[in-house]
């Protein structure tokens, strides 16, 4: 059965500080990973997003990594503000002979405090 | 703005009501698709079409559900005799659906639906 689990389910940082956000994967066959991040109320925004080959990916102050192997993935926030207070999203795509099908973790819930 | 765009973006209803929401894509895209979302929890998948065609439904979509992208633009999702469980918020997304390992999915804002 095709998963994604995230961790911590929820995080409370000081503005400022770095945090790093895990997800873990079991779904095959693998076509990309891609972090969201979703404000209160509104609809997910796509951060980065990684193939089978990518094992790094940065977005300004947002850094994902991808280690294909052990089926792991981290997003790592660097110096953090405010406005980085959301949920952030991990989601996988599968795609083998014309099906797809994208499976969503339940996300991060991030809170930066000043 | 060219996004993906929902109406309403709220909706009250009483128990029993059916209630119709509508997405309307990106304009070149031609995949759509509905989600669920309770609070504290990931999107959880519905329904997709790829241009008019309803390709895939889950098993979450039971028969009080119903959705259709007649014209393969705009999509509707009605709920029928609506229950307290029904309450969440419903996203839709789309997205141009070629070979590119890099597809990339839009969402719109979102309907939250209150089942009083």
């Amino acid at each position: 059965k095709n998963q994604v689990e995230q961790s911590p389910q929820s995080l409370i940082i000081l503005e400022g500080k770095n945090c790093t956000l895990q997800c873990n994967y079991t779904v095959s066959p693998f076509s990309n990973l891609r972090w969201y991040k979703q404000d209160t109320g509104r609809g997910p925004v796509s951060l980065t997003i990684m193939t089978f080959s990518e094992n790094t990916k940065s977005n300004g102050r947002y850094t994902a990594t991808l280690d294909a192997d052990t089926k792991q993935s981290s997003l790592h926030i660097t110096a953090s503000q405010l406005s980085d207070s959301a949920s952030y999203i991990c989601v996988v795509r599968s795609h083998s002979g014309g099906y797809q099908k994208v499976t969503f973790g339940t996300g991060t819930k991030l809170q930066v405090i000043p | 703005d060219t996004g993906v765009s929902q109406d309403p973006r709220h909706k009250i209803t009483k128990r029993g009501q059916n209630v119709t929401f509508r997405c309307d894509p990106i304009s070149e895209h031609n995949r759509l698709y509905w989600y669920r979302q309770t609070l504290g929890q990931g999107p959880e998948f519905l329904t997709y079409f790829q241009n008019e065609a309803q390709l895939e439904k889950s098993r979450l979509l039971s028969d009080r559900f119903s959705a259709e992208r007649p014209k393969g633009s705009f999509s509707t999702l009605e709920i029928q005799r609506t229950e307290q469980g029904d309450s969440a918020m419903y996203l839709c997304a789309s997205e141009w659906a070629g070979q590119s390992s890099y597809n990339e999915q839009f969402f719109g804002p979102g309907t939250r639906l209150t089942v009083l």
